[in-house]
């Protein structure tokens, strides 16, 4: 069965430092793999996917995201933060070659500090 | 460009009661997903629905909810004889085709979500 395992539900970073957000998943088949980002009392954005191809995933707001499949992760950085990236941060796969039905992890809450 | 509609974005309703949430999909989608959002958890997936047609309802409780997608209007999630357990953020999502030949569609478009407060 799918999962997905988010390392720290709450990471503390200044702002300019480097942000590291960890998702490790199994799968018994190739994944496709998701960030999401949720800010305060909103839905869920999609920041970056990976479903095939290059492994470094380049989204929006400056994150990226690599796949290793050696180490089954997918961990989300961004050079340098910045106070509006402050917000819930989801990893999810989905099954098989992609499909409907979304695994997430629990999230990990950003905090960006002054 | 109007995403996934959810409506109410907060609702309370008093243990009994019943709570029906609304989801109008992204214009053009034809596929609807529910999530549930338990405090401190991720979301969960309840139900898959087309047009008129329940595809998936695996993640759905086995008793008082139940979702609907009709031919016409929005799709609705309806949870009889609320309890406070079912207190939790409800999102829906749209895609425009689960399938295009032989790959799924890789994205879906998640609205903003309803807050289901049981008192």
């Amino acid at each position: 069965a799918q999962s997905v395992t988010q390392l720290g539900s709450h990471v503390s970073v200044s702002e300019g430092a480097l942000v590291l957000l960890r998702c490790n998943y199994s799968s018994s088949v190739p994944p496709y793999l998701f960030w999401y980002v949720q800010y305060p009392n909103q839905g869920l954005q999609l920041l970056l996917k990976y479903t095939t191809g290059a492994t470094l995933v380049k989204g929006i707001n400056g994150f990226e995201a690599e796949f290793k499949k050696s180490e089954t992760s997918f961990h989300l950085t961004k050079p340098s933060a910045h106070m509006s990236d402050a917000a819930e941060y989801f990893c999810a796969v989905t099954l098989g070659s992609g499909t409907y039905k979304y695994i997430f992890g629990t999230g990990t809450r950003l905090k960006v500090l002054a | 460009n109007a995403g996934v509609m959810q409506n109410p974005r907060h609702l309370v309703r008093r243990r009994g009661q019943e709570a029906r949430l609304r989801c109008s999909p992204v214009k053009g989608h034809s596929h609807v997903y529910w999530y549930r959002q338990l405090p401190e958890e991720g979301l969960k997936f309840m139900v898959y629905l087309q047009k008129e047609n329940i595809i998936d309802e695996s993640g759905m409780p086995k008793e008082r909810f139940s979702a609907e997608f009709p031919k016409e209007g929005p799709s609705i999630l309806r949870i009889q004889q609320v309890v406070r357990g079912d207190s939790a953020a409800y999102f829906c999502a749209s895609s425009p085709n689960a399938r295009t030949g032989p790959v799924w569609n890789t994205e879906a478009f998640f609205g903003q979500g309803t807050r289901l407060t049981v008192v």
